[in-house]
């Protein structure tokens, strides 16, 4: 079964700091991933996702991952963070190629951009 | 532009009243989703459905069930409301095989239900 573990249920960092926001899956099978960002009292937007080719994935807002296969992660990650960056960030894993649309979702990771 | 509406946005009710939460999509998305989300365990699926007349459960579907009569509705029911179902509830449709974009769920902005 797939499954998706956020390290990190919260990371406090500076403004103008580089963040790194941690994601494994496990799967047996090819999977699609996905970084959602939800903001205060907001629904859940699209940031990036890994589909296939390049591992080097660029999202909105200045946001990039790095699908690495060997290591079974998707880590999130950002050079230089705003106060608008503070929100909620989940990690989820989807298995379309075995023809169902469900996702699993992570925990979440809580960012908060510090002054 | 295409949307997904939810409603009511927030909504108070008593244990073991019967609940129904609406969703609206205008994406023509033949697949739609039901999840919950609380602290410490993420977004939880609880029913989806993959067409008209096509519902399944999720893997926290108890004392919940959905049913689907056109593409652009999947309300949620709550048959008697529990405590342990406070929660926000947020729905979300996506595309089919063969579509652009298929592989991406678009999110509503979510329901605040309190169950006293």
């Amino acid at each position: 079964a797939q499954s998706v573990t956020q390290l990190d249920s919260q990371v406090p960092v500076f403004e103008e700091a580089p963040v790194e926001l941690r994601c494994n899956y496990s799967s047996s099978v090819s999977v699609y991933l996905f970084w959602y960002v939800q903001y205060p009292n907001q629904g859940l937007q699209l940031l990036l996702k890994y589909l296939s080719g390049s591992t080097l994935v660029k999202g909105i807002n200045g946001f990039e991952a790095e699908f690495n296969k060997s290591q079974t992660s998707f880590h999130l990650r950002k050079p230089s963070v705003h106060i608008s960056d503070t929100a909620e960030y989940f990690c989820a894993v989807s298995d379309l190629a075995s023809g169902t649309y469900k996702y699993i979702f992570g925990t979440g990771t809580r960012l908060k951009v510090l002054a | 532009d295409a949307e997904i509406t939810q409603s009511p946005r927030h909504k108070i009710t008593e244990t073991g009243r019967q609940v129904t939460l609406a969703c609206h999509q205008t994406w023509n998305h033949n697949n739609m989703f039901w999840y919950r989300q609380d602290l410490g365990h993420g977004l939880r699926l609880i029913h989806y459905s993959y067409g008209v007349q096509d519902t399944n459960k999720g893997e926290v579907s108890d004392g919940y069930s959905v049913s689907r009569s056109n593409t652009e509705d999947l309300p949620l029911t709550l048959e008697s409301a529990a405590s342990s179902q406070t929660s926000v509830y947020f729905c979300a449709s996506s595309g089919d095989l063969g579509t652009s974009g298929v592989e991406t769920q678009y999110f509503g902005p979510g329901t605040r239900l309190l169950v006293l």
